[in-house]
């Protein structure tokens, strides 16, 4: 089946570093792929739509200069949170869809815990 | 009005029930439809697809319907092992748009 790999699975780092997360598709290609964030007790939110070289569509509210997103190949996206704060300490996700493939479900790579201390 | 909606929940029922989750999509020309299930702390992982003629796998019943546009979900003889957030997705199969109910927390109890 198709399998989506995120990496790191954690991360704890100091307020004012940037983290870098990867997404990788292993076994299809993904023109596009999305991240989430979901607070503890609370549903996934949507955060940006990344699209293979183009530029990502972020969701209302979202700051696109605080959370970088590359998508330079099509089995590669990353999403950087940049000068983090302890409020971005949450559960980022990344999903993605076989191109192509109409009625594809989403497959979900295992996420990233990051802590802001 | 949002694309989709699902009950929160929580919903507490003893092992052995069966117990069912509805979502209501507002867009007609959803395509493709989609149960996942959540763990506590881990990412969504699909449960099953959800086909215009119904689907079993197992205890799990999907069922969809497009003049009501619901789509819902059957679990039988309920498992402790079952308790998770369920949730539903939709897709008007464009490849960029995936529609998410806010999911339904199941506890299965003792």
């Amino acid at each position: 089946g198709a399998v989506v790999s995120q990496h790191p699975s954690r991360v704890i780092c100091k307020s004012g570093t940037s983290v870098k997360i990867e997404c990788r598709s292993l076994d299809f290609q993904a023109t596009t792929m999305f991240w989430y964030r979901q607070f503890p007790k609370q549903s996934l939110m949507l955060m940006a739509t990344s699209n293979e070289g183009s530029k990502a569509t972020y969701e209302q509210g979202v700051e696109k200069d605080k959370f970088l997103i590359n998508h330079a190949s099509l089995t590669l996206s990353t999403l950087t949170v940049t000068s983090a704060h302890p409020e971005d300490s949450s559960f980022y996700i990344c999903s993605a869809s076989k191109q192509g493939a109409g009625n594809s479900p989403l497959h979900f790579g295992n996420g990233t815990r990051l802590t802001v201390t | 009005r949002k694309e989709v909606e699902q009950d929160p929940g929580p919903f507490n029922v003893p092992e052995g029930a069966t117990v069912a989750f509805n979502c209501t999509y507002s867009n007609s020309a959803s395509q493709s439809f989609f149960w996942y299930r959540q763990d506590c702390r881990k990412e969504p992982k699909l449960l099953m697809s959800v086909y215009s003629s119904g689907n079993e796998d197992g205890r799990f019943t999907a069922q969809l319907n497009r003049a009501s546009q619901y789509i819902s979900l059957l679990i039988r003889d309920s498992k402790l092992s079952d308790s998770a957030t369920y949730l539903c997705v939709v897709t008007p199969n464009t490849g960029n748009q995936f529609y998410f109910g806010t999911g339904t927390s199941l506890t299965v109890i003792p």
